[in-house]
């Protein structure tokens, strides 16, 4: 099992939907969790950010963290095809340190 | 102000030839990082600098996986005798470092150097 599952989709939704987008995780030391967006032939580029579990929001992106269940979430919401990318979550023990991937999901927003 | 640089963006090379990649971190960043993205793989981690301490090798895949940092800044991925597998996007990131406390300092990544060996 790898340490941090994620659905590589793809996913393809209209403009305007809520995008739902999730991962699982094994390595219980993990405390930061963070989403990046990459877009093709693009380096990744940090979406948001959590420490330990909650919500954060930010405009029309929501990350949700729950440790007891090891499984995080990015929300989209009012999509736009603009969004249309590939989403990896990253965790780690420190806020400094390597990250551990996901393999990312494929994002289309349909106009 | 400028970016993570890569060079050369991409590389095409022959099995079991030496290649070298590339890595100008943003100014001032202590912490440097090397991942490879391969198709249906994600983003893997494979060597990390800090400052003047001992470089974490712990990702790296072999032993034909060398990496260097000179002077704190321009750092070099040197993969040797490569092989078929080693085809993949190599990335580069560098942060700023300091103490975490729930802070986390963003790890900015170079568009990345695409390596297929032939």
């Amino acid at each position: 099992q790898k340490e941090v599952e994620q659905d590589p989709g793809p996913l393809s939704v209209p403009e305007g939907a809520i995008v739902s987008l999730n991962c699982t995780y094994s390595n219980s030391a993990f405390q930061y969790f963070m989403w990046y967006r990459q877009y093709s032939r693009k380096g990744p580029e940090l979406l948001m950010y959590t420490y330990s579990s909650g919500n954060k929001e930010d405009g029309r992106f929501t990350a949700q963290v729950d440790k007891s269940s090891k499984y995080i979430s990015l929300f989209i919401r009012d999509s736009q095809p603009s969004d249309s990318a590939t989403y990896l979550c990253a965790m780690s023990d420190s806020g400094n340190t390597p990250l551990v991937f996901g393999k990312g999901t494929r994002l289309s927003v349909i106009a | 102000g400028a970016g993570v640089s890569q060079s050369p963006s991409n590389k095409v090379t022959e099995k079991g030839k030496d290649v070298e990649l590339r890595c100008d971190p943003i100014s001032g960043h202590t912490a440097l990082y090397w991942y490879r993205q391969s198709l249906g793989q994600g983003l893997e981690f494979l060597i990390y600098f800090q400052g003047n301490s001992a470089p974490d090798k712990s990702g790296l895949p072999s032993d034909r996986f060398s990496a260097e940092r000179t002077g704190g800044s321009v750092s070099t991925l040197t993969i040797q005798r490569t092989q078929q597998e080693d085809s993949a996007v190599y990335l580069c990131a560098s942060s700023s470092h300091g103490t975490s406390g729930g802070a986390v300092y963003e790890q900015y990544f170079g568009p990345g150097t695409r390596l297929t060996v032939t």
